[in-house]
């Protein structure tokens, strides 16, 4: 059964780098026509996707955060990971990594992370 | 202000049937299959529905997703306490070059 898992610090200052790293087990990240990506959710809120990415580097980011987002793949690992730069008060969310499964032009989430808290606060 | 409306709140007796709606555009819902996810109390979202209207192994047939034009519908029969969480519908959006959410559904069973 794949399982990912999200780790990381639960709290990060203003205007600092927020870095998360997902650990995929019961199967591999690369060789594989899935891809990976990052959700998040703000307290008391919706969801939001983030970006994903596909192990040969191929990445997508939601166009309001791309010039603060890096989505990048640690094969050897088994790990994918996520960085935001200069966050703010407004980055506090839970952060969710998921496998983008399914093929062509039926792509969904299937498996999911438990989800980490990230606080954004001096 | 989230590309997918969805109504902030439903609700039925168990039993019963209750529809959550998502409308969207011709760049997402209108061109792309739509998902739906269930997030219970507390937990991660899980897949529901994909594909417009196939359900993962798992997910009881008392769940439906159907899709017409440029608006998608989650129906969920014979409602029970189990049931109450929050639901999202989501599409690949191709303006926007990515994934969009709706802004879900908050069920409660009466």
């Amino acid at each position: 059964q794949l399982q990912l898992q999200e780790s990381g610090p639960g709290l990060v200052k203003p205007s600092e780098t927020l870095s998360l790293t997902c650990t995929v087990s019961g199967g591999s990240i690369s060789g594989t026509i899935h891809y990976w990506g990052w959700i998040r959710q703000p307290p008391g809120k919706g969801l939001e996707w983030i970006g994903h990415l596909h192990y040969t580097g191929s990445t997508y980011y939601n166009s309001s955060l791309k010039s603060r987002v890096t989505i990048s793949v640690d094969t050897s690992k088994n790990q994918f990971s996520l960085k935001v730069t200069s966050v703010t008060a407004a980055d506090t969310a839970v952060y969710y990594c998921a496998r983008r499964g399914g093929s062509g032009g039926s792509r969904y989430f299937d498996y999911w992370g438990q989800g980490t808290l990230v606080t954004v606060s001096s | 202000q989230s590309v997918l409306t969805q109504p902030p709140s439903a609700s039925g007796a168990p039993g019963q049937r209750v529809t959550i709606s998502c409308f969207g555009s011709n760049s997402n819902i209108g061109t792309n299959n739509v998902n739906w996810y269930q997030q219970l109390p507390g937990t991660a979202p899980k897949l529901l529905i994909y594909s417009n209207n196939q359900r993962p192994s798992g997910v009881p047939d008392r769940f439906s997703g159907s899709k017409s034009g440029t608006s998608a519908s989650l129906a969920i029969s014979g409602l029970q306490s189990d049931d109450e969480a929050d639901y999202y519908c989501a599409a690949r959006d191709d303006s926007l070059s990515g994934v969009v959410f709706g802004g879900g559904t908050k069920l409660t069973v009466l």
